[in-house]
């Protein structure tokens, strides 16, 4: 079983939807987690982290932590075709390596 | 300011060759982290060095890789006797870690990749 889980998708959804994205992980050592966003061909840039338990927002996107479920979430309001790409999780223990997710690939269509 | 930089962008070679890939991170950057992304698959961790440290090489994935990094900043990854499984976009990542107080992060920025076809 890999460290962390995260659903390949493809998802597609109707520009203006809320997207969630999620992913699981089993190693308790993570102490902050990560969400990237990878366009086609580009390296990844980082949307969000955090590390602590509950919700941290940024404009359309929140990022929601659950350490005693071991689940984080991202979710982007009002999606815009912008939006489609590849989301990556990741977390990371201390300083060092971080471990990703597999991705999940977005399309907002108009 | 510059990001992170990768040469060559594209790398095609044949089965058996040598390839070497840099990275040129962030200026004033101290740790400098290398990844590979398959196909359909999440980054995969190879190296980290982090200042004068030893080198963090728990993800390298068999002896005919290696990387170096030449006076705390350029860094070469260097794959031998290719094989066509080494496949991949190769990334490079560079932070400047915060101290190691509680609640620090490591934001890692990326370059753009590599992307090396082994024929």
């Amino acid at each position: 079983q890999k460290e962390v889980e995260q659903d390949p998708g493809p998802l597609s959804v109707p520009e203006g939807a809320i997207v969630s994205l999620n992913c699981t992980y089993s190693n308790s050592a993570f102490q902050y987690f990560m969400w990237y966003r990878q366009y086609s061909r580009k390296g990844p840039e980082l949307l969000m982290y955090t590390y602590s338990s509950g919700n941290k927002e940024d404009g359309r996107f929140t990022a929601q932590v659950d350490k005693s479920s071991k689940y984080i979430s991202l979710f982007i309001r009002d999606s815009q075709p912008s939006d489609s790409a590849t989301y990556l999780c990741a977390m990371g223990r201390s300083y060092g390596k971080l471990t990703f997710g597999q991705g999940t690939i977005l399309t907002v269509h108009p | 300011g510059a990001g992170v930089s990768q040469s060559p962008s594209n790398k095609v070679t044949e089965k058996g060759k040598d390839v070497e890939l840099r990275c040129d991170p962030i200026s004033g950057h101290t740790a400098l982290y290398w990844y590979r992304q398959s196909l359909g698959q999440g980054l995969e961790f190879l190296i980290y060095f982090q200042g004068n440290s030893a080198p963090d090489k728990s993800g390298l994935p068999s002896d005919r890789f290696s990387a170096e990094r030449t006076g705390g900043s350029v860094s070469t990854l260097t794959i031998q006797r290719t094989q066509q499984e080494d496949s991949a976009v190769y990334l490079c990542a560079s932070s400047h870690p915060r101290g190691t107080s509680g609640g620090g992060t490591d934001t890692q920025y990326f370059g753009p990749g590599t992307r090396l076809t082994v024929l």
